[in-house]
């Protein structure tokens, strides 16, 4: 089957870093991807990283992934009050239905 | 236009009535996904379009969910007789073979 986990919750200082954390059980996957929903908004693709890649980096945004855990990580530099959002994980598999599976989001909340 | 744009973005029915969403992909864009985010919830596949090929509609809940997509472009899902568990945000996302998928605002439905 195709589940994704991630952790509910996460609370950080205004210019530490964020680590948000993602497991996947579909080991066909393909591309693996990171959503962020702000309040009242749709959700924005901030990055993605195809599945024989083990790191990608973006300006603040770094996304490790361990394949043979399965196992996504996000990883936010100088976390700012802007980046207070939920932040969601996808998967999208190598066989049969192409859609993204989503993981239920992480809620980042920034403290100033 | 330039992004996914459905509509309305906010829906408030009677219970028992039949709604209509709309959804306008990208211009171009082959792919097509609807999805339903309930509150707190992550997000839930329903269907998938992909050019002239069957949609995928194994995510749909029920018989009274389905989807059309007239000339490979606008869509509209349609929910018959709502209950009050159909209350949800219903995003729709639009994808080409080169890119990731973007996804519209969404559009609230509240079944009273």
């Amino acid at each position: 089957g195709e589940d994704v986990e991630q952790s509910l919750f996460l609370s950080v200082r205004e210019g530490d870093s964020s680590v948000i954390n993602c497991t996947y059980t579909d080991s066909s996957s393909t591309y693996l991807y990171w959503y962020k929903q702000e309040p009242g908004a749709g959700l924005q693709l901030l990055t993605y990283i195809f599945s024989n890649m083990d790191m990608k980096q973006d300006q603040r945004l770094t996304v490790l992934l361990n394949k043979k855990d399965k196992h996504l990580s996000l990883r936010i530099a100088d976390t700012q009050t802007g980046d207070s959002a939920i932040y969601f994980c996808a998967q999208r598999g190598g066989t049969g239905r192409r859609a993204l599976t989503f993981g239920s989001g992480t809620r980042l909340q920034v403290q100033p | 236009g330039a992004g996914v744009s459905q509509s309305p973005s906010n829906k408030v029915t009677e219970k028992g009535k039949d709604v209509e969403l709309r959804c306008d992909p990208i211009s171009g864009h082959t792919a097509l996904y609807w999805y339903r985010q309930s509150l707190g919830q992550g997000l839930e596949f329903l269907i998938y379009f992909q050019g002239n090929s069957a949609p995928d509609k194994s995510g749909l809940p029920s018989d009274r969910f389905s989807a059309e997509r007239t000339g490979g472009s606008v869509s509209t899902l349609t929910i018959q007789r709502t209950q009050q568990e159909d209350s949800a945000v219903y995003l729709c996302a639009s994808r080409s073979k080169d890119t990731e998928a973007f996804f519209g605002q969404g559009t609230r439905l509240t079944v009273v």
